[in-house]
C-alpha cells in the first residue's frame, strides 16, 4: 500500500514553454499532498501543500502564478511550471499524505513520496 | 526558529554499524521521521518514532529523546546498497515536515 505515481519521470523542453507534472496516490486518498523541489546535492525544499478542493498553499519565495498546482480529486494533484526558464530545472517530487495507516510500520500523517520528475529546460 | 541538524557525510565499512544522529528545534513535535534516498531517487519511508524509546525494524533502528531533541538511525550489518542519503525529518505542531539537510552515507567495501 502507500504507492504514489509521478508523470513523467523525465522531461526536456524549451525555454518559455509550460509543463505539467502529475502526481497520483494508487491505492489510497490523499486529502493533502505535497510539492517539493531538490536541486543537486541538498535537501528537499517544499513548495507548496495541496487541499483537495482548495486553493494551494505556496511557501514563502514561491510564485504561485509561475507554480500552478490543481489537487482535483483525492488521488491527483498536478503542477505546472509555466513559461519556464533554465533556472527552473531541477528534480520536482510529490508526495501524498495517507490519511489512515495503508502498510505497516507506518504510522498516519507519513507521506509517501512519487518517484520524482527531472525537469531539464534548454 | 525552526533546526534540523545532521552530520553532511559520513563513511563507513561494508558490514559494520553506524550510527547517524539528528538534533531538533522545532515549534511542537508530533513525531519524527528517518526517509532514505538513493541518489536520483524520491525518498523513501524508513521509521517513525513519536514516542521515547528504541524502534527496531530489521537491520536499521531509529531512537528518540525528546526530552533532548535528538534522535538517531542505527544501520547495521551495513551492504553497499545502504549508500544513499538518510534523511530526518520532524513533523511540527501544524503536521508540517520540518526537513534536515540530509547525511550522505558512503559505505567501504
Amino acid at each position: 500500500g502507500a504507492v504514489v505515481s509521478q508523470h513523467p519521470s523525465r522531461v526536456i523542453c524549451k525555454s518559455g514553454t509550460s509543463v505539467k507534472i502529475e502526481c497520483r496516490s494508487l491505492d489510497f486518498q490523499a486529502t493533502t499532498m505535497f510539492w517539493y523541489r531538490q536541486f543537486p546535492k541538498q535537501s528537499l525544499m517544499l513548495m507548496a501543500t495541496s487541499n483537495e478542493g482548495s486553493k494551494a498553499t505556496y511557501e514563502q519565495g514561491v510564485e504561485k502564478d509561475k507554480f500552478l498546482i490543481n489537487h482535483a480529486s483525492l488521488t491527483l494533484s498536478t503542477l505546472t511550471v509555466t513559461s519556464a526558464h533554465p533556472e527552473d530545472s531541477s528534480f520536482y517530487i510529490c508526495s501524498a499524505r495517507a490519511p489512515t495507516q495503508v502498510t505497516s510500520g507506518g504510522p498516519s500523517d507519513t507521506q509517501y513520496f512519487g518517484p520524482g520528475t527531472r525537469l531539464t529546460v534548454l | 526558529g525552526q533546526n534540523i541538524d545532521q552530520p553532511t557525510e559520513m563513511t563507513a565499512t561494508e558490514g559494520a554499524i553506524v550510527q547517524i544522529n539528528c538534533t531538533y528545534q522545532t515549534s511542537g513535535f508530533n513525531g519524527l521521521f528517518w526517509y532514505q534516498q538513493h541518489a536520483g531517487e524520491a525518498p523513501t519511508f524508513l521509521s517513525y518514532n513519536v514516542l521515547d524509546g528504541l524502534e527496531e525494524k530489521g537491520r536499521f533502528s531509529s531512537f528518540l529523546s525528546r526530552s533532548k531533541g535528538y534522535s538517531y538511525l542505527l544501520l547495521k550489518e551495513l551492504q553497499m546498497k545502504d549508500s544513499a542519503s538518510y534523511l530526518c525529518a520532524v513533523m511540527d505542531s501544524n503536521y508540517q515536515l520540518i526537513w534536515g539537510a540530509g547525511t550522505k552515507l558512503i559505505i567501504k567495501p
